[in-house]
This record gives structure tokens, C-alpha cells and sequence, in this order.
């Protein structure tokens, strides 16, 4: 398969721990993107790279996130002392231009 | 700010019925608009997209016409099928930007 993968596709933690989330782009796409989406709504953009460079936060990226992309290709966003409001789906996509973003199948994480 | 209404759903229609989801946007610059798709268990998927006043995005059966005027970006399908049963997000990218601003979406039932 050579879509956007993501891992892991589901998670639960309790308040307090930190979580990390991978995404792997479709291999040529040098611009990445997280999203995150909570129930009945659409997804929020977090995040830009292009290449290893992080080019556009939102300021729904609190303190307690941090994302990265070491090498221009896979990505890791981590969750410091995870809340209950962080329980959410987020969602990875890719692309080689701005008009079409794959999107990944997301990792659900659950913070109980 | 920039952002996507949708109409409300859920929508539950017969197959062979007649689809539209409407659609409209505020945006400072000039946006291309992206109709998503998200199947049951799956991840978002392009369902067409257009980048200019006029344009008319297309496929499997889906339409939309960029209407500058109405700030309109309608969803339309002249015979729907069971398999159209999904949840359809509405989204906008402004013109030098690479985040997608998402409408909250909709969730469309087809009975057989």
C-alpha cells in the first residue's frame, strides 16, 4: 500500500502521559500536514511541514504538543501530560502541492 | 477569519434520489474549495476540487460549481446509490496558504 500510513491507529492513556503519534507520507510528497478532528466536526489544522522544516503552527498547538520531521520523510507529534480534551482523532496527509492532500486513516487517541 | 458552512444533517434520502449538499464559504483571498469524502472505517478522500470562479469540479457522479458571487461551492449528484452513504466535508484552501479550512461536515444515508 502507498498511501499515508499512520501508527498507532488506536490509543488510550490516562491523564498525565505523554503519547506520540507516527505518520509515514506517500514517498515523493515533501509537504506534511496534521489535523486533529473531534466527533461531529471536521478536522482542525495543527501543523504544516514542508520537507524537515515546520513552516505554520496553529494555535490550537499548545506547549504540550511538539511536532516533528527529522529527515524530511516520517513525522511524530507528541502529547506532553495529555488532558481529556486532547481525546480526538489526528489525522496525518501529504502532498507534493497545496491542491491535493491524502489524508491517513488517523489515530484515535482516548485519554480516560 | 476564513471558514466553511455546511447544511446540517444528517440527510437520508432514497437511492436514486437526487443529492445536494450545500456549501458555502468567507475567505479573505481566493480560495480553491475541495469536496472530501470519508467512508465508514476509512480515511478522507478527495472527491473533487476547483481553483478558480466557474470552475466545476467532477467526479463519480459528483459536481460542484465555484460560484463567486453566492460564495457557493454546492455538492450534486443526479442518482445516488446505496455505496454514496458517507459523511462529506466541504473545504477551503486560501491562495498561498497550506492549511484545509473544513466545514463540520455531513453524514448522508442512502436506502436501498
Amino acid at each position: 500500500d502507498t498511501g499515508v500510513s499512520q501508527n498507532p491507529r488506536h490509543k488510550i492513556t490516562k491523564r498525565g502521559q505523554n503519547v506520540t503519534f507516527r505518520c509515514d507520507p506517500i514517498s515523493e510528497h515533501n509537504r506534511l500536514y496534521w489535523y486533529r478532528q473531534t466527533l461531529g466536526q471536521g478536522p482542525e489544522f495543527l501543523t504544516y511541514f514542508q520537507n524537515e522544516a515546520q513552516l505554520e503552527k496553529s494555535r490550537l498547538l499548545s506547549d504540550r504538543f511538539s511536532a516533528e520531521r527529522p529527515k524530511g520523510s516520517f513525522s511524530t507529534l507528541e502529547i506532553q501530560r495529555t488532558e481529556q480534551g486532547d481525546s480526538a482523532m489526528y489525522l496525518c496527509a501529504s502532498s507534493l502541492e497545496v491542491m491535493g492532500q491524502f489524508f491517513g486513516p488517523g489515530t484515535r487517541l482516548t485519554v480516560l | 477569519g476564513d471558514s466553511v458552512t455546511q447544511m446540517e444533517g444528517p440527510v437520508t434520502l432514497s437511492e436514486e434520489a437526487f443529492l445536494t449538499i450545500n456549501c458555502t464559504y468567507t475567505a479573505t483571498g481566493y480560495p480553491s474549495l475541495f469536496w472530501y469524502v470519508q467512508y465508514p472505517g476509512e480515511g478522507l478522500q478527495l472527491l473533487l476540487k476547483a481553483t478558480k470562479a466557474d470552475d466545476k469540479g467532477s467526479n463519480k457522479g459528483f459536481e460542484a460549481t465555484y460560484r463567486k458571487e453566492t460564495t457557493s461551492f454546492h455538492l450534486e449528484k443526479g442518482s445516488v446509490q446505496v455505496s454514496d452513504s458517507a459523511v462529506y466535508f466541504c473545504a477551503l484552501s486560501i491562495q498561498g496558504a497550506q492549511k484545509l479550512v473544513f466545514g463540520q461536515g455531513t453524514r448522508l444515508t442512502i436506502n436501498p
